[in-house]
């Protein structure tokens, strides 16, 4: 069964402060990650891809990958109380099939 | 925006009864997958299919049937529903061209 690990499984943050997340894959077939978020009473929404070794940024959120040990990380600088909600990551190898990290909560407080 | 509509939103069904979730998406995307959401598992794929007449196994497919009658829709069937079914289901849809997928609203479903 292909996995994706995610760490942690809550994180609070002060209003301003760094978020950071991290996943790691179990199968070198995984080829494209994305980060989704779910506030509550939702469904999941994809927030950014990263498909090559490096960081991609967007705003606020840098996603950062490394194919060679399997590590897809996601970070927001200056976050805000807005930015709680449950996050996770998601894996694809080249077929249909997409699977999704076990979340991290995010608490920012005023 | 992709829609991904599911039905019912809020279903209780008996043990041992036979439930059906519902979902539609109006954007034409060949891929679609039925998860479940449980605290501390994340999201687990049931059943996925990449096309009309298409179902396929995802990781946790014991208990659960999946049929896909057209590009449109994608149900979700328990035909003999035991308390530990008792979740949130989420559908979601794909391009298949893409690796986004976009997820309803999802249903919870208790299971007495």
């Amino acid at each position: 069964q292909q996995k994706v690990q995610q760490s942690p499984e809550s994180l609070s943050v002060p209003e301003g402060g760094m978020a950071s997340f991290n996943c790691t894959s179990s199968d070198r077939n995984f080829q494209y990650f994305w980060w989704y978020r779910q506030h509550s009473g939702e469904g999941p929404k994809a927030l950014m891809s990263i498909f090559s070794d490096g960081d991609k940024k967007e705003g606020r959120f840098t996603a950062h990958l490394n194919k060679a040990s399997l590590h897809v990380s996601l970070h927001i600088r200056d976050s805000q109380p807005s930015d709680s909600a449950l996050y996770f990551c998601a894996a694809r190898a080249g077929g249909y099939k997409v699977v999704f990290g076990s979340g991290t909560r995010l608490l920012v407080s005023p | 925006e992709a829609a991904v509509t599911q039905s019912p939103r809020n279903k209780v069904a008996v043990t041992g009864g036979k439930v059906t979730l519902s979902c539609n998406q109006t954007n034409n995307h060949n891929n679609m997958y039925w998860y479940r959401q449980d605290t501390g598992h994340g999201l687990r794929l049931i059943h996925y299919s990449y096309g009309a007449g298409s179902t396929e196994k995802g990781d946790i497919p014991d208990g659960y049937k999946a049929s896909r009658p057209s590009q449109e829709n994608f149900s979700l069937i328990l035909e003999l529903a035991t308390p530990s079914q008792t979740s949130v289901y989420f559908c979601a849809s794909g391009d298949a061209q893409s690796t986004e997928v976009f997820f309803g609203k999802g249903t919870r479903l208790t299971v007495v």
